[in-house]
């Protein structure tokens, strides 16, 4: 089945710093998603890509979606302590002629103030 | 107000029972879902249906059968639970159309403890 490798898996950053996070799959799609979640909750789409290469900013997010349709990265700046939580990619496929959403394995964000 | 309602929030139980897990949903949205989330995070699709009808099924065991009364509903019933099956189950809607499918409002969660 299809697979998405998120990398890192975990990380620590200083409130106010850049982050960065990406997310690789053995299956191309045809739209990438971020997800974020918060302890206790469900996810919520942070923001969505539609084409090969394009580059979409949410506030301080940025995502892009790769040229080959394999992989996406998320960019965080200056970072602040609610952007904690952990942060999902996830892809879009036809399945059976009706759309499935499959997400990556997640990267845990802790910020430290 | 809440978009995706499920009950309830935790659920402690012994192996070999049967339970259900409800799900509600007031955006008028087509599609609902069920996912599973393990003690790892790794957040896994189980069940679609489109207007009441199941349109994928991901190799669950058949122990758990989902049930859409009406599209606004989907509930999850679990027979002869396993250890395995604790985990965090979420039911999710989204509208219907390609481009907005991926929308997925996510409901928060019902934590599942097997003993």
């Amino acid at each position: 089945g299809q697979q998405l490798n998120q990398s890192p898996q975990s990380m620590f950053i200083q409130e106010g710093e850049d982050v960065s996070m990406n997310c690789t799959s053995s299956s191309i799609f045809n739209t990438w998603l971020w997800y974020k979640q918060d302890p206790g909750e469900g996810p919520v789409l942070l923001i969505a890509l539609y084409k090969a290469g394009e580059l979409t900013s949410n506030g301080r997010l940025t995502a892009q979606f790769g040229i080959t349709r394999k992989d996406s990265f998320l960019n965080i700046s200056a970072s602040i302590p609610s952007d904690v939580g952990i942060y999902f990619c996830a892809g879009r496929s036809n399945s059976g002629g009706y759309q499935k959403v499959t997400f990556g394995t997640g990267t845990k964000l802790q910020v430290i103030p | 107000d809440t978009a995706v309602s499920q009950t309830p929030k935790y659920l402690v139980t012994q192996m070999g029972n049967d339970k259900s897990i409800k799900c509600e949903q007031n955006l008028g949205h087509d599609t609902m879902y069920w996912y599973k989330q393990d003690s790892k995070k790794f957040l896994k699709i189980m069940f679609s249906y489109n207007n009441k009808e199941l349109i994928i099924n991901e190799t669950v065991p058949n122990r758990f059968s989902p049930k859409s009364p009406d599209k606004a509903h989907l509930n999850l019933h679990i027979n002869s639970l396993e250890l395995g099956d604790s985990a965090v189950y979420f039911c999710a809607s989204s509208p219907v159309g390609l481009t907005a499918s991926e929308k997925l409002f996510f409901g928060s969660g019902t934590q599942l403890s097997v003993l």
